[in-house]
């Protein structure tokens, strides 16, 4: 059964601590994406990788960082030199090839720094 | 500078009437276009696409036009239904391999 996974659902973290979201995928796809969701905000594009090794900044990159050693996994950290880390993080991928098309997306993780 | 913009936060619509989700936007190089559902902490789920070389494309009770010249995109949903309730998002592509998303309707079908 193909798909996005995300780990964990919910995760607290202390202000000040470095943390790191998981996201790892059995479609296949070339490209992979992190992305934010804020009340009215719509999503965000933190960064992107279209292939293995690679990897691109998005709009809102500053105070993130992502490793693409693996096609299948793409995890994003969230430094402490995010200013508003609270939010919802998507994870998505697509088959890449320079055209996005249709993203597929996991389920997400509810991050709450305090 | 927003280049994909839904002006309507909301939407309220009765069980089996016509719901229509507009997106307008800015960037003439887009010519892909697409359509998302998300449910509350859950991840975005697409929904129905289209072409810039087309003005419009069906699936089942999903209609989407595409109207190049303004600028501007509408999703049809006839009949609603309750558990079509969800926020919407509209979203665009060029060959830049990034997808522009705007900022969610949230759609509410009242039985």
């Amino acid at each position: 059964d193909g798909g996005i996974t995300q780990s964990p659902k919910y995760l607290f973290r202390k202000e000040g601590q470095n943390v790191t979201l998981s996201c790892e995928q059995n479609l296949n796809h070339d490209a992979m994406y992190w992305y934010r969701q804020d009340p009215g905000q719509g999503l965000r594009l933190i960064y992107y990788s279209q292939i293995v090794n690679d990897f691109q900044k998005g709009d809102i990159a500053e105070g993130y960082s992502v490793s693409r050693e693996k096609k299948e996994s793409f995890p994003l950290t969230v430094t402490s030199a995010q200013k508003n880390p609270t939010a919802f993080y998507l994870c998505a991928s697509s088959m890449g090839s320079g055209r996005s098309y249709e993203q597929y997306f996991g389920p997400g993780t509810r991050l709450t720094v305090t | 500078d927003q280049q994909v913009k839904q002006n309507s936060p909301s939407l309220s619509v009765q069980e089996g009437r016509i719901s229509i989700l507009n997106c307008d936007y800015t960037n003439s190089m887009f010519d892909y276009f697409l359509w998302y559902k998300k449910y509350p902490a859950e991840g975005p789920t697409f929904l129905i696409s289209i072409s810039s070389i087309k003005d419009k494309n069906e699936d089942g009770r999903f209609t989407v036009f595409l109207n190049k010249s303004a600028k501007h995109l509408s999703l049809h949903i006839v009949p609603s239904q309750p558990g079509d309730s969800a926020v919407y998002f509209c979203a665009a592509t060029s060959n830049t391999g990034k997808l522009i998303f705007g900022q969610g309707t949230t759609l509410q079908v009242k039985p």
